[in-house]
């Protein structure tokens, strides 16, 4: 499968946990973002990384929120001390390096946060 | 403030006719739209895209119309088919160096047999 993978697809947590997600994107590619959707919302920016530069963050990223793509391959997304109000799909998607193109987005990891 | 407005959360077709999903923003600074389709419990799955400076692209049964002027984008999906029953997400590139999509809220489609 050359699709982007997401481990874990579920993830279930007690308050104040941390947690962390990783993202596999389509090999070659060089662009990886990070979203979150909630029930009833379409998908929100969370970051995008351009191999291992991290360049562009949303407001949405608080302190509490960290991301890394320590080689330019694979990417983790942690969050510490987590909120009843983390609880959201977080998406991760990739795409080649050009002017116009699409994101392929991953299949989710679902964050229940009790 | 909600720059992509999808303002029909739902839209019932008969298999065979035509869908018309419609999204109007209020960004002048989207330069590229996409559209994603999405199933549950699944991830966005990108169906077409067109850039700022053309008004219409086609592809198969589905074609995107972008009337800038007007700030306002539809889908066209002929003939519809049952398979083609999702969330559908309009999806602009924030454009001036960012690769940020903003997505609306999404209009979901169901296509009858």
């Amino acid at each position: 499968d050359t699709g982007v993978s997401q481990n874990p697809r579920h993830k279930i947590t007690k308050r104040g946990q941390n947690v962390t997600f990783r993202c596999d994107p389509i090999s070659e590619h060089n662009r990886l973002y990070w979203y979150r959707q909630t029930l009833g919302q379409g998908p929100e920016f969370l970051t995008y990384f351009q191999n291992e530069a991290q360049l562009e963050k949303s407001r949405l990223l608080s302190d509490r929120f960290s991301a890394e793509r320590p080689k330019g391959s694979f990417s983790t997304l942690e969050i510490q001390r987590t909120e009843q109000g983390d609880s959201a799909m977080y998406l991760c998607a990739s795409s080649p390096d050009s002017s116009y193109n699409e994101q392929f987005f991953g299949p989710g990891t679902r964050l229940t946060v009790l | 403030d909600q720059q992509v407005k999808q303002n029909s959360p739902s839209l019932s077709v008969q298999e065979g006719r035509i869908s018309i999903l419609n999204c109007d923003y209020t960004n002048s600074m989207f330069d590229y739209f996409l559209w994603y389709k999405k199933y549950p419990a699944e991830g966005p799955t990108f169906l077409i895209s067109i850039s700022s400076i053309k008004d219409k692209n086609e592809d198969g049964r589905f074609t995107v119309f972008l009337n800038k002027s007007a700030k306002h984008l539809s889908l066209h999906i002929v003939p519809s088919q049952p398979g083609d029953s999702a969330v559908y997400f309009c999806a602009p590139r924030r454009g001036g160096g960012s690769e940020k999509l903003v997505f609306g809220k999404g209009t979901k489609l169901t296509v009858n047999p």
